[in-house]
């Protein structure tokens, strides 16, 4: 069965270090995104990426960065991490309709910076 | 400013009644609607959806309704069953319904034996 997978689930991390949290679908979608969710505001955007080779900022993009290399694979990674950014943060692809059509969510990861 | 809304934080309903979640939008460039529903240390998970050219999607027990003019969406859950106790996001997209997604804030629903 198709599926999308995030590793880690769980990561503790000093401030100031880089981390990469991974991102891996089978569904063989164009469309990847990375959300983070904190108590209060929902699940906001951070990048996302249309095809390969594509990437763009979302609502709260800065200390982010991601790089779309092949279909399957979109790796988030805090350039210097905050304690701002402990969060959990999801995965999603999804594929180009008009209607009809859901992005699927991974298990999440939660990341927290010390 | 928050483009989609869901001003009740949390929903308390008594088993076999109704569950009623709003969601409110102020950008009319939306034009699909989606709801999830979301476990703890779990994804969200699809659960039904509508499009702008439409006023009303129904599915089992989960109906969405779509009224453009006031910007407002509604999920009607019949009947509720302890199951359904969740968070339930609503989320919004432009252009394409695959799209990236706008959500809201969530409502946690509640629902009593």
């Amino acid at each position: 069965d198709a599926e999308i997978t995030q590793s880690p689930r769980h990561k503790i991390t000093e401030t100031g270090r880089q981390v990469t949290l991974a991102c891996h679908q089978t569904w063989n979608h164009n469309n990847m995104f990375w959300y983070r969710q904190d108590l209060g505001h929902g699940l906001r955007l951070i990048h996302y990426s249309y095809g390969v080779h594509d990437t763009n900022k979302g609502e709260v993009s800065d200390g982010y960065s991601v790089s779309r290399s092949n279909t399957e694979d979109l790796p988030l990674t805090l350039e210097s991490a905050a304690s701002s950014q402990t969060s959990v943060y999801f995965c999603a692809s999804s594929e180009t309709r008009t209607e009809n059509t859901e992005a699927f969510f991974g298990q999440g990861t939660r990341l927290t910076v010390v | 400013d928050q483009q989609v809304k869901q001003n009740s934080p949390s929903l308390s309903v008594q088993e076999g009644r109704i569950s009623i979640l709003n969601c409110d939008y102020t950008n009319s460039m939306f034009d699909y609607f989606l709801w999830y529903k979301k476990y703890p240390a779990e994804g969200p998970t699809f659960l039904i959806s509508i499009s702008s050219i439409k006023d009303k999607n129904e599915d089992g027990r989960f109906t969405v309704f779509l009224n453009k003019s006031a910007k407002h969406l509604s999920l009607h859950i019949v009947p509720s069953q302890p199951g359904d106790s969740a968070v339930y996001f609503c989320a919004a997209s432009a252009g394409n319904a695959g799209n990236m997604l706008t959500f809201g804030g969530g409502t946690r629903l509640m629902v009593k034996p």
